[in-house]
């Protein structure tokens, strides 16, 4: 199975600052003939179910405010909120969907500093 | 608008079965593969099994295999997992996920809000 690793475990940001949270895989959800990565991000507020922000590792889901940008490809992915605001207050998961089961990262705990 | 509703979580004994339901309405049911997921503080976020959508692609994860049957009933709109032999780590919250489209290559674009499972004497 595809083990996904974040980092850090979790992250303190004051508001308005920038948060940026790592991904990395134990092989590469690029497949050999797409130029698409297999990579999600996801946000989870306490009491409620995962949020999809990212697909694709870089499409932004509708609705999902532009601060939240994804990149990277191969093994290497980055969620990064530009101007961190109160509401961004959440756990954030990876998840590859290249191949075997679906994995997800262990998630990232985002606090205001 | 898309809703997904789980049913059918509880406090079970080990050894014992549940069957879990996930209604789905606001979109069509048939043109998306469908998942559950659940999570534990202990071990996050799991991939459980998956179906597509004409009950093709029947999947598990290795720890199910043999105990949970993962269903659906497209004329009801309805996603099932009958969960059988039920261990205490099976405890956790049961979320049923659609997939983006018809097959295991995409994102999980639509969550429920889970049915929690607790398995314990």
């Amino acid at each position: 199975d595809i083990v996904l690793t974040q980092s850090p475990d979790s992250l303190a940001v004051s508001l308005g600052e920038r948060a940026t949270i790592n991904c990395r895989s134990s092989q590469s959800v690029l497949p050999s003939s797409s130029n698409w990565n297999r990579l999600a991000w996801y946000q989870q507020k306490p009491g409620q179910p995962p949020k999809l922000l990212i697909y694709w590792a870089s499409t932004r889901e509708s609705g999902v405010p532009d601060r939240f940008t994804g990149s990277g490809t191969g093994t290497d992915f980055t969620l990064t909120i530009s101007s961190l605001q109160a509401e961004d207050v959440a756990v954030y998961y990876c998840q590859q969907y290249l191949s075997g089961p679906a994995t997800f990262g262990q998630g990232t705990t985002l606090e205001i500093k | 608008e898309v809703q997904l509703l789980e049913s059918g979580g509880g406090l079970v004994q080990p050894g014992g079965s549940l069957r879990l339901s996930c209604a789905a309405s606001g979109f069509a049911f048939s043109s998306h593969a469908m998942s559950w997921v659940r999570q534990t503080p202990e071990k996050g976020l799991e991939w459980v099994s998956g179906i597509g959508g004409r009950n093709q692609d029947i999947s598990y994860v290795d720890s199910v295999k043999g105990r949970f049957t993962i269903s659906r009933d497209n004329s009801k709109n309805t996603l099932y997992l009958q969960m059988t032999s039920l261990r205490a780590e099976d405890t956790a919250v049961y979320y049923c996920a659609r997939f983006r489209g018809d097959s295991y290559g995409y994102d999980f674009d639509f969550w429920g809000r889970g049915t929690l499972v607790i398995v314990s004497s």
